[in-house]
């Protein structure tokens, strides 16, 4: 089946220390990709996308992820976390075939430590 | 980027009440509307796809006759809770696709928080 994880509910970090979200999709062909965040009772923001090209792209808030085809995988990275990224973030996967629909992940709930 | 406005963000209504929330995009046409429906600490569950001018699609599981959806025009959708009870207390996100876009990203609401008491 079809599916989009995310490996870890609950992360926690220090102000200042690197950041790195896990993302690992099932599809048969490769789909096209997004990182979203979401503040307490807020809707969702997008961080950043992929759709082809250059596999390492830059969202905003300086936010980049990394497109692996060979481990099916779309991490989300920063490298130093600020107290205002503590939010929910999540990735979700778009296909063209079929329903053409976003499909979103689980979700990971991020702490900043200060 | 597009902006997508979710109206009401709060309300608390009665058991029994019909509760109606829009969603409107403000800068784009909007062919495709999307529902969702977020239980706490969750992530987001597809309700259904609201095409203009045509019936909803529902995903399985959902009533349709409880929540209905209206999408009028190319910049409003609605989706009216019926008959409220609060098991449909929730956060439900709505969000749209540009028209006319093969591959495009879609833009959320900012949400609304359903209470029933």
């Amino acid at each position: 089946a079809q599916s989009v994880t995310q490996p870890d509910i609950h992360i926690t970090v220090s102000e200042g220390a690197s950041l790195e979200l896990r993302c690992n999709y099932s599809y048969g062909a490769t789909p096209y990709l997004f990182w979203y965040v979401q503040s307490p009772g807020q809707g969702l923001q997008l961080l950043l996308k992929y759709f082809s090209g250059d596999t390492l792209v830059q969202g905003i808030k300086g936010f980049e992820a990394e497109f692996k085809r060979s481990q099916s995988s779309f991490n989300l990275r920063k490298p130093s976390v600020h107290w205002s990224d503590a939010a929910e973030y999540f990735c979700a996967v778009f296909l063209l075939v079929g329903a053409r629909q976003l499909t979103f992940g689980s979700g990971t709930q991020l702490t900043v430590l200060p | 980027g597009a902006v997508v406005s979710q109206h009401p963000s709060r309300v608390i209504c009665k058991s029994g009440t019909s509760v109606k929330i829009e969603c409107r995009s403000l800068d784009f046409q909007a062919t495709t509307m999307f529902w969702y429906r977020q239980f706490p600490k969750q992530s987001l569950m597809l309700m259904a796809t609201s095409n203009e001018g045509s019936k909803a699609t529902y995903e399985q599981g959902v009533e349709k006759d409880k929540f209905l959806i209206n999408h009028a025009s190319l910049t409003l959708s609605t989706l009216t809770v019926t008959s409220a009870h609060p098991e449909d207390s929730s956060f439900y996100i709505c969000s749209a696709r540009e028209s006319l876009a093969l591959i495009t990203e879609a833009f959320f609401g900012q949400g609304t928080r359903l209470t029933v008491v």
